[in-house]
């Protein structure tokens, strides 16, 4: 089937340490996986993605894992700042050519100054 | 940077009413698609629409619910008979192409409340 699991659903964290969000997939998401942040009653905007062709990718204080053995993906924020307090979606391309996302159930960060 | 639109940004109609929420994709992207995100939930795929039909559908997308296309520009989703479990935050998105890798940008969404 088409579905997308994400742990914790919410996440408590001080300022400056690292948070670590979890997605697993199921068999038939394509190669493709987004991760959105999205701010209160605002639109969810894209982080950072990984393609499977690679293991891990960085984008400052942003990175995200894959392990396509496990169907694991996971998001890595380090440094963590206020501002990062939002609420993170991973997401599974599904579909072929239809291209819809799938999302995960969302994880609510909380940055402590 | 091109963004996709949407309005209103807030629709407020009585149980039974037709709606129609609009969106304008971004200006040379191909594939459009309706999310829906019904509050403190994740968000969900309604439909895909590309050359003038839909692609795929979700369960979620029945009878009540229509999309199209009618100039260049637009994309509409309409609710022919709103339910109170219509209710959520409506996202229209839009990609340049349809392989599994291209990112989908996402509008400011409409917030539909049926009362």
């Amino acid at each position: 089937g088409e579905n997308v699991e994400q742990h914790p659903s919410t996440l408590s964290v001080q300022e400056g340490d690292s948070a670590v969000i979890k997605c697993t997939y199921s068999d038939s998401a394509s190669n493709y996986f987004p991760w959105y942040k999205q701010e209160l009653g605002k639109r969810p905007q894209l982080i950072i993605d990984i393609r499977s062709n690679v293991g891990e990718k960085k984008d400052q204080r942003i990175a995200v894992t894959l392990n396509k053995t496990a169907k694991h993906f996971s998001l890595h924020i380090t440094e963590t700042q206020p501002e990062d307090s939002a609420v993170y979606f991973c997401a599974g391309v599904y579909g072929g050519a239809t291209n819809k996302l799938i999302f995960g159930t969302g994880t609510l960060l909380a940055v402590q100054p | 940077e091109p963004e996709v639109t949407q309005t209103p940004s807030h629709q407020v109609t009585q149980m039974g009413q037709e709606v129609i929420l609009r969106c304008v994709p971004i200006s040379n992207h191909l594939y459009f698609y309706w999310y829906r995100q019904i509050l403190g939930q994740k968000v969900e795929f309604l439909v895909s629409f590309y050359n003038n039909e839909i692609s795929e559908k979700s369960e979620i997308f029945d009878d009540q619910f229509s999309v199209e296309r009618p100039d260049g520009s637009n994309f509409t989703l309409k609710i022919r008979s709103t339910k109170l479990e219509d209710s959520a935050m409506y996202f229209c998105a839009s990609s340049l192409a349809g392989g599994g890798d291209n990112e989908q940008f996402f509008g400011p969404g409409t917030r539909l409340t049926v009362l």
